[in-house]
């Protein structure tokens, strides 16, 4: 398996434009996972889902962002318009999800984003 | 909202020694508490978790531990090597996760 697919890796935009980042989660997990992180706020999850459905995406900054999961094998991250101060490196992440726990998510490699 | 508190911000330990990080919340409303480690440069990965209804969780040399009472947990790293050195980041999850600022854990060999 290739593991978490993130596209692009690298893109830099104009402020005002749209953004799409995209994630192909590893084949039979069934939770996919989108992070943002930033030197100023570190760390943050801002949604995920369980077999495609969000389940929280109470992490997502504003309007602007919006995600979707159309299928178990493919998942978007849109930001429009597109501001400075959403440059970050996001992280797509999958895992398979056991109500027991131990739920090991693997992680993409990262889009990083710059908005100029 | 949710507020959590990580310490210590750097840690340095001799290989071998152990490490603790411990982290607190405010909204004892959190039921999931996942710790990530990251090496520099590399991405994050999620190296342990603990769900409210659990005291302790081991995984080999690592283990966590939770106090509901008091609103902390614990990262506990034994026989600490040198490829333990990274950050690492606590959460708390209650539907929106909160995360810590982070430890940067360096081990000597």
């Amino acid at each position: 398996d290739a593991g978490v697919i993130q596209s692009p890796r690298h893109e830099v935009t104009e402020m005002g434009q749209e953004v799409t980042l995209r994630c192909k989660p590893i084949s039979g997990h069934n939770s996919l996972f989108w992070y943002r992180q930033t030197m100023m706020r570190g760390l943050e999850l801002l949604i995920y889902f369980n077999n495609n459905v969000p389940i929280d995406d109470s992490g997502m900054p504003e309007d602007r962002f919006s995600a979707k999961m159309p299928n178990a094998s493919f998942s978007t991250l849109k930001i429009q318009p597109s501001e400075p101060r959403d440059s970050a490196v996001y992280f797509c992440a999958s895992s398979f999800y056991r109500l027991a726990g131990g739920n090991e998510q693997f992680f993409g490699p990262g889009t990083r984003l710059t908005v100029l | 909202g949710e507020n959590v508190e990580q310490h210590p911000s750097t840690l340095s330990v001799q290989e071998g020694d152990s490490a603790v990080i411990k982290c607190t919340y405010s909204d004892s409303a959190s039921n999931y508490f996942p710790w990530y480690k990251q090496e520099l440069g590399k991405r994050p990965q999620l190296i342990i978790d603990i769900r409210s209804n659990v005291g302790e969780k081991k995984d080999q040399r690592i283990a966590v531990t939770l106090n509901k009472t008091a609103k902390h947990f614990s990262l506990h790293i034994t026989e600490t090597q040198p490829e333990d050195s990274a950050v690492y980041f606590c959460a708390a999850r209650r539907g929106k996760s909160t995360f810590g600022d982070g430890t940067t854990l360096t081990v000597k060999p």
